[in-house]
């Protein structure tokens, strides 16, 4: 496609559940982000790809998240045992090369709810 | 460590009129961007304008246009002409070293007819 999908657009997930969310960037984009929303606030970074190394992960908010971009394209978010604090919307992100100026051109995320 | 700030929790603007909406920011570095990313709720982030830091002219794209202080570490984002499809959520955002994005708290404008 054109833009960056996500999946599932939408997920609800029991308490200690484990959670997966895919991201497709656009075709030939070397860099890719990860974003958590909560509701009402700005996206806060979780962690950066440049084509399959994960060059950042300091925004991981616990080792229950964990993040993959094996072949460098597509990319999974992956939630250990979640808890009700992870309900939020998860952003991905892509551009085309790792410059400062370069647009990120973001999915429509992937909203978590964990009840 | 950054920071962005957007004092403004809500605002509203009648089509056609003028909105400007305001952001400060803080950070240690010498080469940033600064970003106007706009969510409606399809929650899909659309970029609206950017400014490089080292430039002092203030960038401008349509009837979007920022004004950037850079002393002050403000800027702000002037809409012209407010159209009823501007109503979103508004988030400014700082690009740094590591192109990760630091972006404030949002402001929900509403364009009224």
């Amino acid at each position: 496609g054109a833009g960056v999908s996500q999946s599932p657009r939408y997920k609800v997930a029991k308490r200690g559940q484990d959670v997966a969310l895919r991201c497709d960037p656009i075709s030939g984009h070397v860099s890719l982000f990860w974003y958590q929303q909560a509701l009402g606030q700005g996206p806060e970074f979780l962690t950066y790809f440049q084509n399959e190394a994960q060059l950042d992960k300091s925004g991981l908010p616990s080792d229950r998240f964990f993040a993959e971009r094996p072949e460098g394209s597509v990319s999974t978010l992956k939630i250990q045992r979640t808890q009700q604090e992870d309900s939020a919307v998860y952003l991905c992100a892509s551009s085309r090369i790792r410059k400062l100026n370069t647009e990120a051109f973001f999915g429509q995320g992937t909203r978590l709810t964990v009840v | 460590a950054q920071t962005v700030t957007q004092s403004q929790p809500e605002m509203s603007v009648q089509e056609a009129e003028t909105v400007t909406l305001s952001c400060t920011y803080d950070t240690s570095e010498s080469n940033y961007y600064l970003f106007w990313y706009k969510q409606p709720p399809s929650r899909q982030m659309i970029l609206v304008i950017r400014q490089e830091a080292y430039k002092q002219q203030n960038a401008t794209e349509n009837r979007f246009s920022v004004n950037f202080q850079k002393a002050a570490k403000s800027f702000s984002l002037k809409i012209s002409d407010s159209q009823l499809g501007d109503t979103a959520m508004y988030f400014c955002a700082l690009g740094t070293s590591g192109s990760r994005l630091t972006f404030g708290e949002g402001t929900q404008l509403t364009v009224n007819p």
